[in-house]
This record gives structure tokens, sequence and C-alpha cells, in this order.
């Protein structure tokens, strides 16, 4: 079984620049997570989607969204890009049932790092 | 804000020793559950212990959960220089404000074992 899949691994961008990052589930899991991790702010939840619908949603600004398709990979897209935002973006996929309960643990792919400069 | 609070966030033990790291946390959850992460990786699955389970055991790696406390520890029996990593903490629950539960991370332990 595949794992989870991030492209692009690394990128640089400059301020006020946009990017689009993605990512592939494990096959069969239907929910897909973004965090942004830094070395000040640890791991912070940016949102999920489920079954393309957003579900959960974290604490950034509107700079910051994603999607999911009807394969279940989602992509996100931060705008307008500050220095602030460079990190590692991970994504993680897992498992909920028809009804979105969750039945187990999160699967990280390697996750893409962004600089700013 | 953080579910989770991970103590110590540094810590250094030689090969061979057992290695501790506590987690408290402030609502109430489905599950906790602990990663590891190698430098500038993704994150790793350990182990998931559920609301209703009081302790779980994996090769060398035994959590417990103390709900009443809203605190779990991850104890590394026998600590060898490749578990030297980032661990984290993570609780699963559902905010307030929507059906779904969502996975927050604590702020980790730095764990070095040194051969």
């Amino acid at each position: 079984k595949a794992g989870v899949t991030q492209t692009p691994r690394y990128l640089i961008k400059t301020r006020g620049q946009q990017v689009t990052l993605s990512c592939s589930p494990i096959s069969g899991h239907r929910s897909v997570s973004w965090y942004q991790q830094t070395p000040g702010q640890g791991l912070q939840f940016l949102f999920e989607y489920f079954s393309e619908t957003q579900r959960n949603k974290g604490n950034f600004p509107g700079r910051f969204s994603g999607r999911q398709f009807s394969n279940s990979r989602s992509e996100m897209n931060v705008s307008t890009l500050e220095l602030g935002d460079s990190a590692l973006y991970l994504c993680a996929s897992s498992f909920r049932t028809s009804g979105g309960r969750r039945t187990g643990e999160l699967f990280f792919g390697e996750g893409s790092r962004l600089t700013v400069l | 804000s953080q579910q989770g609070e991970e103590d110590p966030q540094a810590l250094s033990i030689q090969e061979g020793e057992n290695a501790t790291m506590n987690c408290s946390y402030k609502t109430s959850i489905n599950n906790l559950q602990w990663y590891r992460q190698n430098s500038g990786r993704g994150l790793v699955h350990l182990i998931l212990i559920r609301s209703n389970e009081r302790e779980k055991h994996s090769g060398r790696l035994r959590v417990t959960l103390d709900t009443s406390k809203k605190s779990s520890s991850l104890l590394i029996t026998a600590s060898r220089a490749a578990d030297t990593a980032s661990y984290f903490c993570a609780t699963d629950s559902r905010p307030p404000e929507t059906s779904y539960d969502k996975v927050i991370f604590g702020p980790g332990t730095s764990l070095s074992v040194i051969p």
C-alpha cells in the first residue's frame, strides 16, 4: 500500500507570491488534514477535508486555503506569501467511516518544506 | 491554542536507560496518540490509547492515560541511539462547533540517546 505522497518536497518563493502544495492520501482514506510546523510554533492544525468538504479549520488567516478532489487528493494554497510562512507543511490522511467517525491514527507524508525569501 | 503540552521539552539519556515523557491536555478526548519525528521528516504513529483505556504496550513502549488528571505518559524502555527523535502527543477530540473530531499536537519532547 503506497503511503501519503506530498509534492513538491522543497520549494523557494519570494514574498507576495503564492504557492500550491499537493497531497495524495493512502488509498481508501478520504480524510486529509494539513499542519504547519515551525520551530517557534510547533505543529499547528490548518484544516481537514473529508469527502471534498472542509470539516475543521485552525486559526490561520484567509490566505491559507485548501480543497479536496473527488479522488481524495488535496491541495492547499497560500497566497501573498510572508516570511513567516516559511515552514514544513505536513499532510496526513486517515480513515473515516461514511458517517464521519475517525477509526484510527494519522498517516503522514514527508512534508513540503517552503522557504519564503 | 494547543490541546496537549509535553514535558520535558528536551531529554538526554544514556543508551540502555529508560525515557519518560509526559503529556497534559485540557478538554475531554476520544483518544490520545503518540508520534515520533526524525529531524525534518514526517511523523510516524507509535501508539493510540482510547479514553476508556488506562495502559497500553507496544514493544519497548508503554503508554498510560489518566483521564481524571488529563495526562498521559510515554515510557521507552532500554533506549537505543536510534530512538533519538522528537516525540509528540496528540489528542483527538471534537470541537463544540462541529461534529467532526480533530487531532491537535503538543509542542513535543526532543529525546537524545547517547551511545
